[in-house]
This record gives C-alpha cells, sequence and structure tokens, in this order.
C-alpha cells in the first residue's frame, strides 16, 4: 500500500518568514495529493490540494509543488503569521481503483513565532 | 452548508464495555470515512462506506465494526474496549468521486479507563 513520510515533525519560524513542509510517497500511482489543518480541538481542514497532472498551485500564501519523477510534494507557506499555528498533514491517494483511501503523513507541528 | 457532524464530542468508557460514534456528512455527500487520531500520533484509516457499503477497512481488529444507513450518516462500534483504544476519532464525507476532497468532523474524543 501507500507509505507517506512528512519532515519536519515540527518546525517554529519568525513572524513574516515563509515555511515549507515537504512529503514523499511510494505509490507511483497516486494522482491526488490533499494538504490539510489541523488547530487544538478540531478536525483537520483541507487548505490546499494537488492533482497530479499539475505541477503547481497556489491560494494566495499558500501554494503547493508536486514532482511526479522524484514522488514528491511541498507545502510552502509565504509571510506566516501566528495564526498559521497548527498541526499540518499532507496525504496522497490512487483513485481509480476502488480502494480509495486517503494515506496520511505523519504531520508537521508549526509555531510562527510572534 | 452545514460541515460533517459528529456526537458525542465527548466519550468515556470502561475498559471492556462497548462503544457507539455517530456521524452526520455533509448534505449530497455518499461518502464516509472513519480515522483514529491517537495523541500525538496521525490519522490512521478504518473504514470507508459508500452507498450503504464498506468498501475499505484499515488495520484493526474485528471488534471495530461500523455501518452506513440510508441517509449516509454513520457510525462507528468498538466492542470489547482496551485503553489504547483512547483516542479522537474523526469522521470525513467525501461525494465518493476518486478525487473528491474529504471534508472532516471535530471528532469524538474517546476515554477508555
Amino acid at each position: 500500500g501507500e507509505n507517506v513520510e512528512q519532515h519536519p515533525s515540527t518546525l517554529s519560524v519568525q513572524e513574516g518568514d515563509s515555511a515549507v513542509i515537504k512529503c514523499t510517497y511510494s505509490d507511483s500511482a497516486s494522482n491526488y495529493f490533499p494538504w490539510y489543518k489541523q488547530e487544538l480541538g478540531k478536525g483537520p481542514q483541507l487548505i490546499i490540494d494537488i492533482r497530479s497532472n499539475v505541477g503547481e498551485k497556489k491560494d494566495q500564501r499558500i501554494a503547493v509543488t508536486l514532482n511526479k519523477t522524484a514522488k514528491h510534494f511541498s507545502l510552502h507557506i509565504t509571510e506566516t503569521q501566528p495564526e498559521d499555528s497548527a498541526v499540518y498533514f499532507c496525504a496522497a491517494i490512487r483513485g481509480g481503483t476502488g480502494r480509495r483511501a486517503l494515506t496520511f503523513g505523519s504531520g508537521t507541528r508549526l509555531q510562527v513565532q510572534p | 452548508e452545514a460541515g460533517v457532524t459528529q456526537s458525542p464530542t465527548h466519550l468515556i468508557k470502561t475498559r471492556g464495555q462497548q462503544a457507539t460514534l455517530r456521524c452526520s456528512p455533509i448534505s449530497g455527500h455518499t461518502s464516509v470515512y472513519w480515522y483514529q487520531q491517537a495523541l500525538g500520533l496521525g490519522l490512521q484509516f478504518l473504514l470507508w462506506y459508500d452507498e450503504g457499503e464498506e468498501r475499505n477497512r484499515g488495520n484493526f481488529p474485528p471488534r471495530f465494526s461500523g455501518r452506513q444507513f440510508p441517509n449516509y450518516s454513520s457510525e462507528l462500534n468498538v466492542n470489547a474496549l482496551e485503553l489504547e483504544d483512547s483516542a479522537l476519532y474523526l469522521c470525513a464525507s467525501s461525494q465518493g468521486q476518486d478525487d473528491s476532497p474529504l471534508h472532516f468532523g471535530n471528532g469524538t474524543r474517546l476515554t477508555v479507563t
């Protein structure tokens, strides 16, 4: 099955700096890669996703890049703010097989220092 | 549009008892997923239901079971509770297509004493 590795496990940045979280996946047939943000006491919230036919996607301060050859994808947050502090999860899924279940990375705890 | 709702928010049980957790998906969503999130750990896939059928199951013992009702709501049952079952149980729903995003509820915190 799919295996997703996520790094780093914790990340501390100063407000205004950029943050980068990286994930690698094992199943070359995976074709959908969402990113989730989980704040304390809440469920994960989808913040951005990318499909395998796209190399990069941006949404305001958040961007995701995908390298299918190397089987890795990254989340980039620019101009970080204290409210960006949360746990971020990457995920990968292999669609079209009838065995649809997201495999999540182990999470990155991002702390933005004011 | 109402999001995914889960009940109860907190549940305290004794070892050996049974727990039932409930989930209502977003209107129009036919797929429901259950994940376990133990303290400080990631999300482990438990079960996936679509159109009333169990479609996939994670690496959990048979005492974890569930069902999906005709209105697409779902319940997760955990029998013979063990201390290590203490975790946040998250339900998510989607429209069922392969690349439809999953939308999560805020979970049920199960504590086994």
